[in-house]
């Protein structure tokens, strides 16, 4: 596609339940980040994957947290056990190489998750 | 720990006036400053950034102020328009790691 594409965009759950975010990010590129963005704060960094090798996980706010990318491309964040403090937006992004190369990272439009 | 301060939380200005927001940050091997731009219900896109060996950078109305002494940074908009009405968010990007540390962002509002 011509951007990251994310789903679903919206996602209303009810606490304890797990969820599933998904990312599909630009064609090629080999560099791709999750984001959470809370009202009111900043970008809070999840994890980050580039290419085959293993991924940076140091963001993870608890083991409830996981992401997966297959193949190199589409990739899954998954929440288990909802709590009302991960409502929040998360953003995924990707670039063409990782953050050391300059390269443009690429938001995609977020996908709202509201824990009820 | 907020590792990027940014100010103020919120700003309005009149068309065609300058908007200012600041950023100051205290790790020292933080090399790259980007600043993102935020449109409601979409994805922060990259806007203008600035590496630490140079003192200003400016792209059409956008120039990023930058002060390595002081560890500050800020973006100025010139001639501000009411489609320039989003959020801004400062980020930096250390030296090692994956991560970029962002602002906690700038709500700018210009008034026609």
């Amino acid at each position: 596609g011509a951007g990251v594409s994310q789903s679903p965009s919206n996602k209303v759950t009810e606490k304890g339940k797990d969820v599933e975010l998904r990312c599909d990010p630009i064609s090629g590129h080999t560099a791709l980040y999750w984001y959470r963005q809370s009202l009111g704060q900043g970008l809070e960094f999840l994890i980050y994957f580039q290419g085959n090798s293993a991924p940076d996980k140091s963001g993870l706010p608890s083991d409830r947290f996981s992401a997966e990318r297959t193949g190199g491309s589409v990739s899954t964040l998954t929440i288990q056990r909802t709590q009302q403090e991960d409502s929040a937006v998360y953003l995924c992004a990707s670039s063409l190489s990782g953050p050391r190369s300059g390269n443009t990272i690429y938001f995609g439009e977020g996908s709202w998750l509201t824990v009820v | 720990q907020q590792q990027v301060k940014q100010s103020p939380q919120s700003l309005i200005v009149q068309k065609g006036g300058i908007s200012i927001i600041n950023c100051a940050y205290e790790n020292t091997a933080f090399d790259y400053f980007p600043w993102y731009q935020q449109f409601p219900g979409k994805g922060p896109a990259l806007l203008i950034a600035i590496r630490p060996d140079v003192s200003e950078k400016k792209e059409g109305r956008f120039t990023i102020s930058f002060n390595k002494s002081a560890k500050q940074f800020s973006l100025h908009i010139m001639d501000s328009q009411p489609g320039d009405s989003a959020t801004y968010f400062c980020a930096a990007r250390g030296d090692t790691g994956n991560q970029f540390y962002f602002g906690t962002g700038t709500s700018l509002t210009v008034i026609p």
